[in-house]
């Protein structure tokens, strides 16, 4: 069975430090894997997403991730955190490329100015 | 423009009392589903369809209908809400595999049941 555990779920960081926000997933065959980003009284907007090929995956804002296999994990980083990347990130896996989605508890993370 | 569209956005309703929210996407997916958010738990999964006519259960059903009768449309009904779903829900249709898989978020629809 799949599953997602996301560690901390507030995360705070000045603004112009690194970001890193950590996922760890299970999945019994080939994962796809993503990160949202869920802005006050929005929808998720995809920040980026691992299907196949390249494990170092680029994304909107700055972000990127990597998927390690050996270490079934899927961070999420930014060089330099911005005010505006204030807001609640949710990792996700689906297996095999299906539909049906595992959603992990979610990181809130705080700029500080 | 290519969205997904959730109606109503708000609602307010007692126990008992029947309601559907509404999920609409123009993209042409061949995949929707509904989840809902609960602070600390993030997004579970409560129905999802591959298709028209064909649904599934994702991790949470209980107390949940849904029905695929078009491809753009995939409504949620609650037939006797209970207090336990107040909480946000969210529409999401999809497609591909690969670099081409997708899957798009509604704006959210966020249900009090008292």
């Amino acid at each position: 069975a799949q599953s997602v555990t996301q560690l901390g779920s507030h995360v705070s960081v000045s603004e112009g430090a690194l970001v890193l926000l950590r996922c760890n997933y299970s999945s019994s065959v080939p994962p796809y894997l993503f990160w949202y980003v869920q802005y006050p009284n929005q929808g998720l907007q995809l920040l980026l997403k691992y299907t196949t090929g390249a494990t170092l995956v680029k994304g909107i804002n700055g972000f990127e991730a990597e998927f390690k296999k050996s270490e079934t994990s899927f961070h999420l980083t930014k060089p330099s955190a911005h005010m505006s990347d204030a807001a609640e990130y949710f990792c996700a896996v689906s297996e095999g490329g299906g539909f049906k989605t595992i959603f992990g508890a979610g990181t809130r993370l705080f700029v500080k100015a | 423009e290519a969205q997904v569209t959730q109606n109503p956005r708000y609602l307010i309703t007692v126990t008992g009392k029947k309601l559907t929210v509404t999920c609409s996407q123009n993209m042409n997916h061949e995949y929707m589903s509904w989840y809902r958010q609960d602070p600390g738990l993030g997004l579970r999964q409560i129905y999802y369809s591959m298709n028209v006519e064909v649904t599934d259960k994702g991790d949470v059903p209980e107390g949940y209908k849904v029905s695929r009768k078009e491809k753009r449309n995939f409504p949620l009904i609650l037939e006797s809400p209970s207090p336990n779903q107040t909480s946000l829900y969210f529409c999401a249709s999809g497609r591909g595999a690969g670099d081409h898989y997708e899957q798009y978020f509604g704006p959210g629809t966020r249900l009090t049941v008292t």
